[in-house]
Formats: C-alpha cells, structure tokens, sequence
C-alpha cells in the first residue's frame, strides 16, 4: 500500500536558523497537506498542495510539491520558539483518504 | 460548536473492559476520521467516514475495533477487550469534503491498565 516518509525525524536548531523536513511517498500523489502538532497539542493545518511543481508560503514558511507529485518540502526561515512541534506530511494517492507521515520533530534552542 | 469535540478527554480502564470514545464533527462536515496516536509517534488510521458511503475500515488493527456514525453528525469508537497496547491517544478528525483541509479535535487520551 501507499508509504509516507519523512526525514529527518528529530531535528534541533538554534533559534534563528533555518530548518527542512522532506517528504516522499511511494506512490505519486494527487495532493498533499501539512499539519503542525505542537507538544501536547492536536494537530493542525498548515496547507495543501494540488500542482506539480507548486511553491507556496506562509510568511517564513514555504512549502514545495515536487514535479514528479512523489515528494514535498517544508522549509522554514529563521526559526523562532513558537515553531516548536511536529510536523506531519499526509499525502493521497487518488484514493479515499491521507496518509500521514511519521513526522518531524523539531526544537528550536533559545 | 466551532469545532470538533472529543469527549471524554481522559479515559482510565481496566484491562479487558471495553470502552466507547465519542467525536462531534464540525456542523455540515461530510467526511470524520478517527486516528491513533501512541506516544512520540505519527498519527494511525483507523477508519474513515463519508456522506452515507461505506466507511472505510482498512485502518482497524483488529475486530476489537469498530466504529459508527450516525449520518454526518456524532461518531462513536468502540474498543472491546482493551489491551494494554490500545493505550493511545485517539484523534478524531471532520472536513468539509473528501480531501480537504482536516480540523482535529484534543483527541482522548486512552490508558488501560
């Protein structure tokens, strides 16, 4: 059946620096979305991705959807404390419903 | 309510009980999801709910597991026999369509001892 990953699965930066988590799947995709769960929190959305190729940001964030539809990108900019949680890719390969990745989670260090 | 609400929060039981957990989708949400999430781990499907089709249960772990929805209003997950590896917190999700953006409720945290 369909395979989500993402990598790395813990990632610690200063706070300032920069950060990416990758996904790949093992079938191509249809769309893709990206939630972040804060500690102890529930998940929540970040956004969807449709388009071969799409770029899209949220202020320091920018998300990619590769060109073959198999794999996505989420690069934060500048990191700050409040991005602190995990971060999960859930993918859909034209089927009923997503598939969530095992996450990324990140510390950022003061 | 604004959101999705899971109730109870918090769920305490004994081996071998069974248990009922219990999500209110956001009004006008055709499609619910149920995942379980173990501690320092992704989230788990366990079933999906949409408009009057068929759930799909591909995600159940066993026959243990079952799950209802009452037209596309309350849903209820049942785990009979509980084990101690059903210990999760189990997150239940409603959207407005098929593929669309997920609203998440807390989730019930599920010990069993």
């Amino acid at each position: 059946g369909q395979q989500v990953m993402q990598i790395p699965q813990y990632q610690h930066v200063q706070e300032g620096e920069d950060f990416t988590t990758y996904c790949n799947s093992s079938t191509t995709l249809s769309n893709i979305q990206w939630y972040k769960q804060r500690p102890g929190g529930h998940p929540v959305f970040l956004i969807q991705l449709v388009k071969s190729g799409e770029v899209k940001k949220q202020k320091r964030l920018t998300f990619q959807f590769g060109e073959a539809k198999k794999n996505s990108s989420l690069h934060i900019t500048a990191t700050q404390t409040t991005d602190v949680g995990t971060y999960f890719c859930a993918g859909d390969n034209y089927g009923q419903n997503f598939v969530f990745g095992p996450g990324t989670r990140l510390s950022v260090l003061p | 309510g604004a959101g999705v609400s899971q109730s109870p929060s918090n769920k305490v039981t004994e081996k071998g009980k069974d248990v009922e957990l219990r999500c209110d989708p956001i009004s006008g949400h055709t499609a619910l999801y149920w995942y379980r999430q173990r501690l320092g781990q992704g989230l788990e499907f366990l079933i999906y709910f949409q408009g009057n089709s068929a759930p799909d249960k591909s995600g159940l772990p066993s026959d243990r597991f079952s799950a209802e929805r009452t037209g596309e209003s309350v849903s209820t997950l049942t785990i009979q026999r509980t084990q101690q590896e059903d210990s999760a917190v189990y997150l239940c999700a409603s959207s407005p369509g098929r593929l669309t953006e997920a609203f998440f409720g807390q989730g019930t945290r599920l010990t069993v001892v």
